[in-house]
């Protein structure tokens, strides 16, 4: 699978949108963009996941770049609930087993 | 619940003690994962399930790592003779055949003295 880069960290204010990037230059045509998200003392949560087309759903949008050598993740609103790892990953989509391979992800410090 | 449910949530053990951990999945999720998440890292795959038979075992550091699941729905994570580099939250997942998205519990932190 495609390796991701992530600023280890960011911040962001109450009610702000929150973009997080992520670079995957590597990817591969049959390879999905997840992202997944830890907050303190409990599993990786599923967020969202796309191909090559921009998603959204209930919790995010994502935007893949054209080229997608590089997404961005949104929450629109950021609450302090949001404040979490965010892990960006690259895989190949199907049955492959499902497994996934985290890096180190993005802090994100949601401050009021 | 609904959810991925494992137990203990905290266990301690001392060096040389062996450990059980018990990871119930969502009903009918016949694929199940167990990753190990050290401190202040992202977690790592260790094993794979597809119903009772373990697809993919090759994230096992070592031969004191046994997982089972032998009615494909219950797992078990062993480690024998623990040590401390064993100290780390154990992370059980799973999800519905071909399905995209991991369900995750909340783990089990291990501390071995």
């Amino acid at each position: 699978d495609a390796k991701t880069t992530q600023p280890t960290s960011m911040d962001c204010a109450e009610g702000r949108a929150a973009n997080l990037p992520c670079n995957h230059s590597t990817i591969s045509g049959n390879e999905y963009v997840y992202w997944y998200r830890q907050i303190h003392s409990q599993g990786p949560q599923y967020i969202i996941h796309g191909l090559k087309n921009n998603e959204t759903n209930e919790m995010a949008s994502l935007i893949i770049t054209e080229d997608r050598k590089s997404s961005t993740l949104i929450l629109p609103h950021a609450t302090l609930r949001d404040t979490a790892v965010y892990y960006c990953i690259v895989r190949v989509g199907g049955n492959a087993g499902n497994m996934l391979t985290f890096g180190g992800g993005t802090r994100l410090m949601v401050k009021p | 619940g609904a959810g991925v449910s494992q137990s203990p949530r905290y266990k301690v053990a001392k060096r040389g003690q062996d450990v059980a951990l018990r990871c119930d999945p969502i009903s009918g999720h016949v694929s199940l994962f167990w990753y190990q998440q050290a401190l202040g890292q992202g977690p790592e795959f260790l094993t794979y399930f597809q119903n009772e038979a373990q697809l993919d075992k090759s994230g096992l550091p070592s031969d004191r790592f046994f997982a089972e699941r032998p009615e494909g729905s219950v797992s078990t994570l062993k480690i024998q003779r623990t040590q401390q580099e064993d100290s780390a939250v154990y992370l059980c997942a799973s999800s519905l055949p071909g399905g995209k998205k991991l369900f995750f519990g909340s783990g089990t932190q291990l501390s071995v003295l």
